[in-house]
């Protein structure tokens, strides 16, 4: 299985609003409403911020919000912060019963 | 509060099999409606699923890991375990293990351990 496809990095300055794609195939993203987006920061472990698109755990900003049009999904982080520099991972299911990430974002808060 | 830790060798020579163990607290692992998974990520690299087991036992691996991955669970010692064969240098990572939820999220995750494959 091939990896989902994300922009190597991303930037924006505090306040301002930024959005990461994640782009697979009708096999995955596009034929399931099972991605998940992650946050991770330097030496820790992922942090799940949305799941099934566009829902948000409890805890998480609502500055976090997750949307899918066919077969790329999409994380818009609004409002940016400081503390939103990481890297971000989506992940889908896949028609094969398995799991799949994408290649990771770097978002850089300017 | 659950918690995941995992625990193994650090170092694997290059061809004999990387062994990880995750324990699980705060949790029956033998509880229904979720998945246990290991992932990795080489240094300075992204993530990659290796594989999930569920509490009835059934296993789903990464197409490229398949021939080489065993994850097994011990209920009685409330944990569950990988096993990676034949490993080379391209197998160095932090592997995490990590619960998987509804809508297959991974809602926690151990804190990872670093396994080098060197001779």
């Amino acid at each position: 299985q091939s990896a989902l496809t994300q922009p190597a990095s991303v930037s924006g300055s505090p306040g301002q609003s930024i959005t990461i794609s994640c782009t697979g195939t009708s096999s995955d993203i596009g034929g399931y409403n099972y991605v998940s987006w992650y946050q991770q920061h330097p030496g820790k472990a992922p942090k799940v911020m949305i799941y099934e698109v566009t829902n948000r755990p409890s805890g998480v900003p609502d500055r976090f919000s997750g949307s899918k049009s066919g077969n790329t999904a999409s994380l818009t982080i609004s409002g940016l912060q400081a503390e939103d520099e990481a890297d971000y991972y989506c992940t889908s299911y896949t028609s094969s019963t398995t799991l799949v990430f994408g290649g990771g974002t770097k978002l850089t808060v300017l | 509060q659950l918690q995941l830790q995992e625990s193994g060798s650090g170092l694997v020579k290059p061809s004999q099999t990387l062994s990880l163990t995750c324990a699980v607290s705060g949790v029956s692992i033998s509880s229904g409606g979720y998945s246990w998974s290991w992932i990795r990520q080489p240094p300075g690299k992204g993530l990659e699923w290796i594989g999930y087991i569920y509490h009835s036992g059934s296993t789903y691996y990464n197409p490229s890991l398949k021939s080489r991955v065993t994850i097994s669970v011990d209920r009685s010692k409330n944990q569950f375990s990988l096993k990676l064969t034949s490993v080379t240098a391209a197998d160095t990572a932090v592997y995490y293990c990590a619960r998987g939820s509804y809508g297959y999220k991974f809602d926690y995750w151990g804190q990872g351990t670093l396994v080098t494959v060197s001779s």
